[in-house]
């Protein structure tokens, strides 16, 4: 299957400073690409669609102000958590979608942890 | 609006046993049906898809499922189950045309599954 990647796996940051998180799909280009965020136990809970070029549309609840996403190109788009706050801690996931093979490929996920 | 449904959070099975994990949808037109394994701290791996066809698929790691559109369901299978398998499971259901690049996936609440030795 194609390769999506994230960067960084985990990140560990203080209350009030931003953290970007990358996502890159390696062997295909994608148009479109998902943010998800999943609490412990939990599903994955769509947060905004990135498409190239365009802004992205947020889900119901999902500030957009507080989570800036970027998808300057074909292959990268990244989500940015602004003044992050204890509550903001989650596993972030990303997909991109293959056109082609008609599929979302997932990204390893980003851990976040805010003191 | 399509939903999923995964009736079943928790699953423990023997290695060597067989497996079924239920998945049951909710959308008028013709899904798109998805089944994906996280392991902890992963993301998702993507174990199989049906979008039209024959409804008997087969996926990666010797998994199958099965399309019944007269029950709504997409049942994960596997007839023999490795310790290797414990993970947890997500059904999804994607709207049957593919616009734009890419198409919201809507998940399910997800299958614990344990293996026993």
């Amino acid at each position: 299957g194609a390769v999506v990647s994230q960067h960084p796996s985990w990140v560990i940051c203080k209350s009030g400073t931003s953290v970007k998180i990358e996502c890159r799909s390696l062997d295909f280009q994608a148009t479109t690409m998902f943010w998800y965020r999943q609490f412990p136990k939990q599903s994955l809970m769509l947060m905004a669609t990135s498409n190239e070029g365009s802004k992205a549309t947020y889900e119901q609840g999902v500030e957009k102000d507080k989570f800036l996403i970027n998808h300057a190109s074909l292959t990268l788009s990244t989500l940015t958590v602004t003044s992050a706050h204890p509550e903001d801690s989650s596993f972030y996931i990303c997909s991109a979608a293959d056109r082609k093979r008609e599929t979302q490929y997932f990204g390893p996920g980003t851990r976040l942890l805010v003191l | 609006a399509q939903s999923v449904t995964q009736p079943d959070i928790h699953i423990t099975v023997s290695e060597g046993a067989s497996l079924e994990l239920r998945c049951n949808y909710s959308y008028g037109a013709t899904p798109y049906l998805f089944w994906y394994v996280q392991s902890p701290g992963q993301g998702l791996q993507l174990l199989l898809k049906y979008f039209s066809g024959d409804t008997l698929v087969q996926g990666i790691k010797g998994f199958e499922a099965e399309f019944k559109r007269s029950q709504s369901s997409f049942n994960l299978r596997k007839p023999s189950v490795h310790w290797s398998d414990a993970a947890e499971y997500f059904c999804a259901v994607a709207s049957a045309l593919f616009t734009g690049g890419g198409n919201k996936l809507t998940f399910g609440t997800g299958t614990q599954l344990k293996v026993e030795l």
